[in-house]
């Protein structure tokens, strides 16, 4: 069955400090690479997303993700977190023609000012 | 703006009762979703429509039901069936039919329903 799966469930941070998230999906073929973010009280948002081409992508906010390949993986980055970050990040993907999302258990990130 | 609406944002039910989510967007997009958001799990699909009057079940259909008679409403009903109700659920609509799978979905802010 298709999955993604984040490593960490909750992850506390010092402001400036930096930040690598991770998302491993199950298996390869086609794939469409998604990252949302949910800010306390607000609705969930578009970070940013992978189709093609470059593998390394950058969003909104000074965040970037990697597409590795071979390792089934899409890492969110940022070098410096701010206190303003402090959100439940979600990866999410797609496969080939379907347009199902499947999103990984999120993650959880403090950021301590 | 274009948007979309959940509501209500908090509903409570008692044991035995169906209760209807409703869930607008005016974004013209045609599909639509239904997730369940419980702690840790992140989000689970119940429901999905790619196109008026046609609905595929997700991953977690049993004890919900939805209708899609018009583009821009896609509501749930959450069934006395559903054995754990109490969650945050979460509309979505993208672009996307099959073969557009990389539009991202755009979420509305959620109705957090209770069991009384």
């Amino acid at each position: 069955a298709q999955s993604v799966s984040q490593h960490n469930h909750h992850v506390i941070l010092s402001e400036a400090a930096s930040l690598e998230l991770g998302c491993n999906y199950s298996y390869g073929g086609t794939v469409n690479l998604f990252w949302y973010v949910q800010y306390p009280g607000q609705h969930l948002q578009l970070l940013l997303k992978y189709f093609s081409g470059d593998p390394l992508v950058k969003g909104i906010k000074g965040f970037e993700a990697e597409f590795i390949k071979s390792k089934f993986s899409f890492n969110l980055r940022k070098p410096s977190v701010q206190w303003s970050d402090t959100a439940e990040y979600f990866c999410a993907v797609t496969w080939g023609q379907g347009n199902k999302l499947v999103f990984g258990a999120g993650t959880i990130l403090r950021v301590k000012s | 703006d274009g948007g979309i609406t959940q509501s209500p944002k908090y509903l409570f039910r008692k044991e035995g009762q169906n209760v209807t989510l409703s869930c607008e967007q005016n974004l013209n997009h045609d599909a639509m979703y239904w997730y369940r958001q419980d702690p840790g799990q992140g989000l689970r699909l119940i429901y999905y429509s790619q196109i008026v009057n046609d609905f595929q079940k997700g991953d977690i259909a049993e004890g919900y039901s939805v209708s899609r008679e018009k583009k821009e409403s896609f509501p749930l009903t959450v069934t006395s069936a559903q054995k754990n109700p109490t969650a945050f659920y979460l509309c979505a609509s993208s672009r996307a039919r099959m073969g557009l799978s990389n539009q991202p979905q755009h979420f509305g802010d959620g109705t957090r329903l209770s069991i009384l």
